[in-house]
């Protein structure tokens, strides 16, 4: 298996504009959770879903926030407007049973400027 | 909320020492996690605990779940190059499939060969 795959890598955009972050799990696993990690506020869990419904999304940020996963091998995060506080380290994980043991992406280092 | 006081915050030690990184915290925890971030990559679990006093090895690495359910250490015996990275502890206070891991702020371990 690939492992957590995330897309972009890296992304760069204006203030106010959309950005959507990408992310297909681990094959077979039925948790996928959104992390966010700077270096203030270290890793802090944005949302995680369960058989692909949103279980906890008490760590969004904002509105400007939202999760969508339509299916078990696809999940976005979307920030619209972006903001430069938004800039940060999106960490996409997932795994077969709970937020224990759970798998991570590369990352998406996000830069809004 | 619930924090985590990793400490200490850094460390460079010489090649063959070893090391030792603990986690605190004011509130109980019913899982402890230890994982190793490389520069560009995502956390890696290197051990999970699920017992109060449980002590286990992966390698050279032996981590404890306290026996006060607010604590944990890690343990690397005999160091090398590779170890270097930061290391976070996290800690789940419900049950393994609620989701909410809380992590600590890190440990960066430098080794010099």
């Amino acid at each position: 298996d690939a492992g957590v795959i995330q897309s972009p890598r890296h992304e760069v955009t204006e203030m106010g504009q959309e950005v959507t972050l990408r992310c297909k799990p681990i094959s077979g696993h039925d948790y996928l959770f959104w992390y966010r990690q700077t270096m203030m506020r270290g890793l802090e869990l944005l949302i995680y879903f369960n058989n692909n419904v949103p279980i906890d999304d008490s760590g969004m940020p904002e509105d400007r926030f939202s999760a969508k996963m339509p299916n078990a091998s696809f999940s976005t995060l979307k920030i619209q407007p972006s903001e430069p506080r938004d800039s940060a380290v999106y960490f996409c994980a997932s795994s077969f049973w709970g937020a224990a043991e759970a798998f991570f992406g590369q990352g998406t280092r996000l830069t809004v400027v | 909320g619930q924090q985590l006081n990793q400490s200490p915050q850094s460390m460079f030690i010489q090649e063959g020492e070893d090391v030792s990184m603990n986690c605190a915290s004011s509130s109980i925890f019913n899982t402890w996690l230890w994982y190793k971030q490389d520069p560009g990559e995502g956390p890696v679990l290197l051990i999970a605990l699920y017992k109060a006093g449980e002590l286990t090895s992966n390698g050279r690495l032996t981590a404890q779940f306290g026996i006060t359910r607010k604590d944990s250490f890690l343990n690397i015996s005999a160091s090398i190059p590779s170890d270097v990275g930061i290391y976070f502890c996290a800690g789940l206070a419900g049950s393994s499939n609620t989701g909410k891991l809380i992590f600590g702020q890190g440990t960066t371990l430098q080794v010099k060969p």
